[in-house]
């Protein structure tokens, strides 16, 4: 079964550092990658995608995310972080074809300190 | 455009009981899922239909069962509740069919006492 890693469950972090986010999935086929993002009292939203092309994808407000197919990583970054990044991030997965079935990592809470 | 919409958005149950959980997914969106939240466990996949046929199930009991309408809206039933059954529960739309984007509603928070 297809399962995603997150290795930091808590990041703290001051206005203007740089992040990065770690996701590792474990699934030898294709797949599609996702990170989400929920703000506090929000709804999940997406961040950015992969499905295929050029493996730098670019998200909203400034995130970007890497797909390393060797390495089966998709790791979130910013280089600098604002307050108003406070909120839990999420890295999924979906095998091509699979239908639309999310396997979420447990998530990152990232909370930024002024 | 509408959201997705999740009705209601607070329940409150006592075990043994059963609820109805309802998604309206965005508008000419055919793909409704739906994610169990919690603490513990993270956000899990319960099922998805896709023009009112369930094309995929997560691993979870019986219990949990979901059906989608022809306007593609959907209902989530929980029977015979559990304490553990407590949790946030997001239903998720998407257009096109396969490996699309799911866009996510505010869920409806299900508290079993």
């Amino acid at each position: 079964a297809q399962s995603v890693s997150q290795h930091n469950h808590h990041v703290i972090l001051s206005e203007a550092a740089s992040l990065e986010l770690g996701c590792n999935y474990s699934y030898g086929g294709t797949v599609n990658l996702f990170w989400y993002v929920q703000y506090p009292g929000q709804h999940l939203q997406l961040l950015l995608k992969y499905f295929s092309g050029d493996p730098l994808v670019k998200g909203i407000k400034g995130f970007e995310a890497e797909f390393i197919k060797s390495k089966f990583s998709f790791n979130l970054r910013k280089p600098s972080v604002q307050w108003s990044d406070t909120a839990e991030y999420f890295c999924a997965v979906i095998l091509t074809g699979g239908g639309n079935k999310l396997t979420f990592g447990t998530g990152t809470q990232l909370k930024v300190e002024l | 455009k509408a959201g997705v919409t999740q009705t209601p958005r607070y329940l409150i149950k006592t075990r043994g009981q059963q609820v109805t959980l309802s998604c309206s997914p965005i508008s000419g969106h055919r793909s409704v899922s739906w994610y169990q939240q919690t603490p513990g466990q993270g956000l899990q996949f319960l099922f998805e239909y896709f023009s009112e046929t369930q094309r995929n199930k997560g691993n979870f009991p019986g219990r949990f069962s979901g059906r989608q309408f022809s306007n593609s809206r959907s209902e989530m039933n929980v029977s015979t509740l559990e304490l553990g059954d407590s949790a946030l529960y997001l239903c998720a739309s998407g257009d096109r069919g396969l490996n699309t984007e799911a866009f996510f509603g505010q869920g409806t928070r299900l508290t079993v006492v």
